[in-house]
């Protein structure tokens, strides 16, 4: 069964870098992920996709602040030049067993 | 733009029944699979429910499985939930999505509230 495991919390100053970690229950290594930011009071927002290899898409109007890597189990999501509005929660998302399964989130707070 | 909106949620008493729906605009729903994703409060993201371009391959997740049914008007570029049996615990805000594997698009959500 794949469960996604994430940090429940985060923190970070303004104008650094952060790295969220979403790792992949054991045997489901070579799974690609979603990662979704959800801003307070709002509806989520697709940022992107981290493959097994590494590589990332991301969507549309994404800066480039937002990337992507991974290795083993784990899918990250790097911020780098944090704003104060990247203070959000993050989701990361797999497709599973013919259906989508999200991560328990992570809270990231700008200090 | 591209543009998800969602409407009907209420505050139903337990067994009560609701229909939300999803309505597209800036695309046309007929390409995309959709999804219904839920949040209770202050907890994460859960999935309900998708369905595929066709209408043909639909799921369900267990505790929703029987109560709750996904279709779409392609037509009305409209994709619908109705929910019957509604319990306490289907008390969340309800979002849909557009995404075959990943939900790439997401509109607002509408609060559904199930109480007596």
């Amino acid at each position: 069964q794949l469960v996604l495991t994430q940090s429940p919390s985060a923190s970070a100053s303004l104008g650094a870098s952060v790295r969220l970690t979403c790792t992949l229950s054991s045997g489901h290594n070579r799974y690609a992920i979603a990662w979704h930011q959800q801003q307070p009071e709002k509806g989520p927002r697709y940022l992107m996709k981290v493959n097994s290899d590494g590589s990332y898409s991301k969507g549309d109007g994404i800066p480039d602040r937002f990337s992507g890597a991974s290795s083993g189990p784990e899918r990250d999501l790097i911020i780098s030049s944090l704003q104060s509005e990247d203070e959000a929660d993050y989701y990361c998302q797999a497709w599973g067993t013919g259906i989508p399964v999200f991560g328990g989130g992570t809270k990231l707070t700008v200090l | 733009e591209v543009q998800l909106v969602e409407s009907g949620g209420a505050s139903v008493q337990p067994g009560g029944s609701l229909r939300l729906s999803c309505t597209a605009s800036g695309f046309t729903l007929i390409s995309y699979w959709m999804h219904w994703v839920r949040q209770a409060p202050g907890k994460g993201l859960v999935w309900v429910s998708h369905i595929n371009s066709d209408g043909d391959d639909i799921d369900y997740a267990d505790s929703v499985k029987g109560r709750f049914t996904i279709s779409r008007d392609n037509a009305k570029n409209t994709l619908y939930l109705q929910m019957t049996d509604l319990r306490v615990e289907d008390t969340a805000v309800y979002f849909c999505g557009s995404g075959r594997y990943y939900p790439m698009s997401w509109g607002q959500g509408t609060l559904v509230i199930v109480s007596s």
